[in-house]
């Protein structure tokens, strides 16, 4: 069936470097999605999103990339920090349930270690 | 904080045992969301409520029954739950319920069942 997923499950990098986390999704109808992060003992934290007549989307420390051609997307953290270390997860709306609800699949997650 | 909060935090229950849990947003918000998140496992939707009425029941088991008495506050009841219904159960709320809406998750309740 069609999910969203991770290429890696875990990624370990030094403070300070750049992290890059990775998603792919399958379904050519999403048409929204976000970057969650979630710490250890609470629930998943908003990030960043992106739609999907985008293709980069900057926050602070962190830009999302879309490429609907390969149906990837991507989160980089500049300068990472140790309280950056958790899961991230991305997620995606399905284009056509504007009516039913927010309807996001989530993927299974990245554990971000930073290491000082 | 994400003005969407929880309670209880953890909760350890006999499979005979009734409990709810409470989830409550401070957001003005008009769609909530049961979540059930299992270890190495994507988050799964349990049920969608809009402007308090039910808009999604993704197959859940009937001894999960949802209550949605305003925009406001969620609750799920939970009665006659098996051993791997134990899992963290997140809330979430997003203004209009539409597919582009931003969902906001409160901590989750630890929930086991013995």
């Amino acid at each position: 069936g069609e999910s969203v997923g991770l290429h890696l499950p875990t990624l370990s990098v030094q403070e300070g470097d750049n992290s890059i986390i990775n998603c792919a999704y399958s379904n050519s109808a999403s048409d929204y999605f976000i970057w969650y992060k979630q710490e250890s003992g609470k629930g998943p934290q908003f990030i960043i999103d992106i739609r999907s007549n985008m293709d980069k989307r900057q926050g602070q420390r962190v830009t999302v990339l879309l490429n609907k051609t390969v149906k990837h997307l991507s989160l980089q953290i500049a300068a990472t920090q140790p309280g950056d270390s958790a899961v991230y997860f991305c997620a995606e709306n399905i284009r056509g349930r504007e009516t039913s609800g927010s309807r996001l699949t989530f993927g299974e997650g990245t554990q971000l270690t930073v290491n000082p | 904080e994400t003005g969407v909060t929880q309670t209880p935090r953890h909760l350890v229950m006999g499979m005979t045992n009734k409990k709810s849990l409470k989830c409550e947003q401070h957001l003005g918000h008009n769609a909530m969301y049961w979540y059930k998140q299992s270890a190495k496992k994507p988050l799964e939707l349990m049920f969608v409520y809009n402007f308090k009425e039910q808009t999604e029941n993704n197959s859940v088991p009937s001894r999960f029954s949802p209550e949605c008495p305003n925009s406001s506050h969620l609750f799920l009841h939970l009665h006659t739950l098996q051993p791997e219904d134990s899992a963290l159960y997140l809330c979430a709320s997003s203004p209009l319920g539409r597919g582009t809406d931003t969902q906001y998750f409160g901590p989750g309740t630890r929930l086991t069942v013995l």
